[in-house]
C-alpha cells in the first residue's frame, strides 16, 4: 500500500530556529510536494519537486526551502523560524503526471513556532 | 486563475442521512480530486475523475464539465463519515477549495 510518511506528527521550535521536515515516500513516486495549511485558507503549496535535485516554488516560498538529495526524501526547511509559520504542513508524492495521477499525502505535521 | 468553491462551509447531520457536497471552479480542468481529512490532519484520496461518476461504498462522486460542478454524496451516513472534504482540481497546477466540515450526529 502506498505510504508517505513525516518525521513529526507535533513540533514546536523557538523563533530563529532552523527548522526540518523530513518526509519519505516509499512508491518510487517522481513529484513530491510541500504544502501548509491554516484555518480559512485550505492547502497552499509551498514547494514541489519532480526529480532528485529538481525543485519548483509553490504559491508561497517564501522563508522556506527544499532538499531532494534521493528520490524518496523531500526535506522542508525553514531557515530561520517565525511565528507566522505556526501551520500545518502536510507533505505528499505522485507519480509522473500522465492522466492526472492522484496525490498520497502524509499525516501532517502541526509545526508551533514560539 | 481558476477559483474553487465548496458549499457548504459546515455541515451537521443525523446519521443515516443522506450527505450532499458540492464544488465549483470557474475554469476548465483536466481532473478533480476529491479528498479527505480526518481529525487527525492525514489526508486520504477518496476519488479522482475527469467526467462522469465514481462510485466507492456508500461515496459517489459525479462531475458535470460544462456546468464546471462537481458533488460529493455519502448514503447511510455515519459517524465515522466526520471529517473535512477537500475538492481539488487539476488545470496547469493543482487549487484546492477551502474544504467542508462535515459532523455526522448518532
Amino acid at each position: 500500500d502506498v505510504k508517505v510518511t513525516q518525521s513529526s506528527r507535533y513540533l514546536v521550535k523557538r523563533t530563529g530556529e532552523k527548522v526540518f521536515l523530513e518526509c519519505v515516500q516509499d512508491m518510487d513516486h517522481e513529484n513530491m510536494f510541500w504544502y501548509r495549511q491554516d484555518p480559512g485558507l485550505g492547502l497552499r503549496l509551498i514547494y514541489f519537486s519532480y526529480d532528485v535535485k529538481m525543485k519548483e516554488k509553490g504559491d508561497i516560498p517564501e522563508g522556506y526551502s527544499v532538499s531532494r538529495e534521493k528520490k524518496e526524501r523531500f526535506s522542508l526547511i525553514l531557515e530561520s523560524a517565525s511565528t507566522n509559520q505556526t501551520s500545518m504542513y502536510l507533505c505528499a508524492s505522485s507519480s509522473v503526471d500522465r492522466g492526472n495521477q492522484p496525490q498520497h499525502f502524509g499525516d501532517g505535521t502541526r509545526l508551533s513556532i514560539l | 486563475k481558476n477559483e474553487v468553491e465548496q458549499s457548504p462551509q459546515n455541515l451537521t447531520a443525523q446519521e443515516g442521512e443522506f450527505i450532499t457536497i458540492n464544488c465549483s471552479y470557474s475554469v476548465g480542468i483536466s481532473a478533480l480530486h476529491w479528498l479527505q481529512q480526518h481529525p487527525g490532519g492525514g489526508i486520504v484520496s477518496l476519488f479522482m475523475l475527469s467526467s462522469g461518476k465514481k462510485k466507492h461504498g456508500r461515496l459517489i462522486a459525479t462531475i458535470n464539465i460544462q456546468e464546471k460542478h462537481s458533488s460529493l454524496h455519502i448514503t447511510a451516513s455515519h459517524p465515522r463519515d466526520s471529517a473535512v472534504y477537500i475538492c481539488a482540481v487539476r488545470d496547469d497546477k493543482i487549487i484546492f477549495g477551502k474544504g467542508t466540515r462535515l459532523h455526522i450526529l448518532p
